[in-house]
């Protein structure tokens, strides 16, 4: 089992440039997260699915939007690209919707910077 | 606003002593759980207890947790330069999702 796997490992964009940030698990997990980590500030949650088909809102969404593309994959996409968001960009997994309960799977994350 | 703080922010030891690390809560919680991140990685989960615990073991962590003063701490016993690493506590106070602490950085020197 490869657990959970991002591309890319590291990405340099400008600002105003657009891409995707992708996470897949092979787990059979139902729930799955995206985080931003920047120093000092711990892991925030940017968006989550519960389950396939499902995607909500964390404390800090905006300048993104996800994609949950079946069970297995929940992509992270940056429209217009800002220097704020030049972040260490983590995906993590759980079995189950009440992440309170749950272990978390992490991937090794996407370090991004934005010019 | 974060929901846990780690205390202290950072930790240094030599190996073989015992490394004590905080975390204080705002709001009520079902779970506290501990996760440990190597330089680089992701985070790994070490341990979960749930408001009704006051005290978890697994291996050589233990945990406890005081829900009256809202606060958590990790104890790794004979600390070994491999556990260099940051801690982070992470509460369910809001629901469904996780809210993770800032965390301590632990050095052991060997």
């Amino acid at each position: 089992n490869a657990g959970v796997t991002q591309t890319p490992k590291f990405q340099v964009l400008k600002t105003g440039q657009s891409m995707t940030l992708q996470c897949a698990q092979d787990m059979n997990h139902n729930s799955m997260y995206w985080y931003r980590q920047d120093p000092g500030m711990g892991l925030r949650l940017i968006y989550y699915s519960a389950s396939e088909g499902t995607t909500d809102k964390g404390e800090v969404p905006n300048g993104y939007n996800v994609s949950r593309l079946n069970k297995r994959e929940f992509s992270l996409r940056l429209e217009s690209a800002a220097p704020s968001q030049t972040s260490v960009y983590f995906c993590a997994s759980a079995m189950g919707v009440l992440a309170g309960e749950e272990t978390q799977y992490f991937g090794p994350g996407t370090r991004l910077l934005v010019l | 606003s974060q929901q846990g703080e780690e205390d202290p922010q950072a930790l240094s030891i030599q190996e073989g002593e015992n490394a004590t690390m905080n975390c204080s809560y705002k709001t009520s919680i079902n779970n506290l759980q501990w996760y440990r991140q190597n330089s680089g990685r992701g985070l790994v989960h070490l341990i979960l207890i749930r408001s009704n615990e006051r005290e978890k073991h697994s291996g050589r962590l233990r945990v406890t947790l005081d829900t009256s003063k809202k606060s958590s701490s990790l104890l790794i016993t004979a600390s070994r330069a491999a556990d260099t690493a940051s801690y982070f506590c992470a509460t369910d106070a809001r629901g469904a999702n996780l809210i993770f602490g800032k965390g301590t950085k632990l050095s052991v020197k060997p």
